[in-house]
């Protein structure tokens, strides 16, 4: 199976801010990689598909980059409704496979 | 619309089985895969199982390969998912969520409308 590797674990930021969050493959992907949103008791929410496709929907705000085995969601100018949990999946190779989550915390 | 609704929650003692439904609408319901992921608490999601909703193709992680089954009823738009032999350690939230197919390829699309959730916990 494909491990993938989120880096931090945990991030503190205030409103306004961007952050950064990456997510590393153990082997290369053809961006078939996804990063979703979760809060406390809810579901996962799609933000980005194919490493960079915005999902209808989603505020403009959150972007995804990248290739092969290293990827990048950003967020810029946090809003309060963006503290939560951020996964990354890699849907490249069977099976699909999730990082281990990034915990965005108000500062 | 696009919603999909799963079934309550369950608990069950080790040893037993249970089953969850998933309830789809607002789309085509053959034009997509319905898949299930389980997350433990303060875990990752973790990829269990897909059901074709067109052709009632299957396809399971190695981890479940036997306990674990998925059918569907194209007639109510519902796909469920039973598991046997449950163990503590199968105590998690399960959801059912939408992805794309193409060319009998259902794991290459990201999954993007999901259930709200189905707690199952296995305690004695």
């Amino acid at each position: 199976d494909i491990q993938v590797t989120q880096s931090p674990s945990s991030v503190s930021a205030s409103a306004g801010d961007r952050i950064t969050i990456t997510c590393r493959t153990s082997q290369a992907l053809i961006n078939a990689l996804a990063w979703y949103q979760q809060k406390p008791g809810r579901a996962p929410k799609l933000l980005i598909y194919a490493a960079s496709n915005l999902q209808p929907g989603v505020p403009s705000r959150f972007s995804g980059s990248g290739s092969v085995t290293d990827f990048t969601l950003t967020i810029n100018n946090l809003q309060p409704e963006d503290f939560a949990t951020y996964f990354c999946q890699q849907a490249n190779s069977f099976p699909p496979t999730f990082g281990q989550g990034t915990r965005l915390e108000i500062k | 619309q696009v919603q999909v609704v799963q079934s309550g929650a369950e608990v069950r003692k080790p040893g037993a089985s249970v089953k969850i439904s998933c309830k789809s609408s607002g789309h085509s319901f053959t034009n997509y895969a319905v898949h299930w992921v389980r997350q433990a608490p303060g875990q990752r999601p973790e990829w269990m199982a897909w059901i074709n909703g067109g052709n009632g193709d299957t396809k399971y992680s190695q981890k479940f390969q036997g306990s674990l089954t998925v059918t569907r009823d194209t007639s109510a738009t519902t796909v469920h998912m039973e598991m046997r032999s449950l163990s503590s350690e199968d105590t998690a939230v399960y959801f059912c969520a939408r992805s794309s197919c193409a060319n009998g390829d259902c794991h290459s699309y990201a999954f993007d409308v999901w259930g709200q959730g189905t707690m199952v916990t296995v305690s004695s």
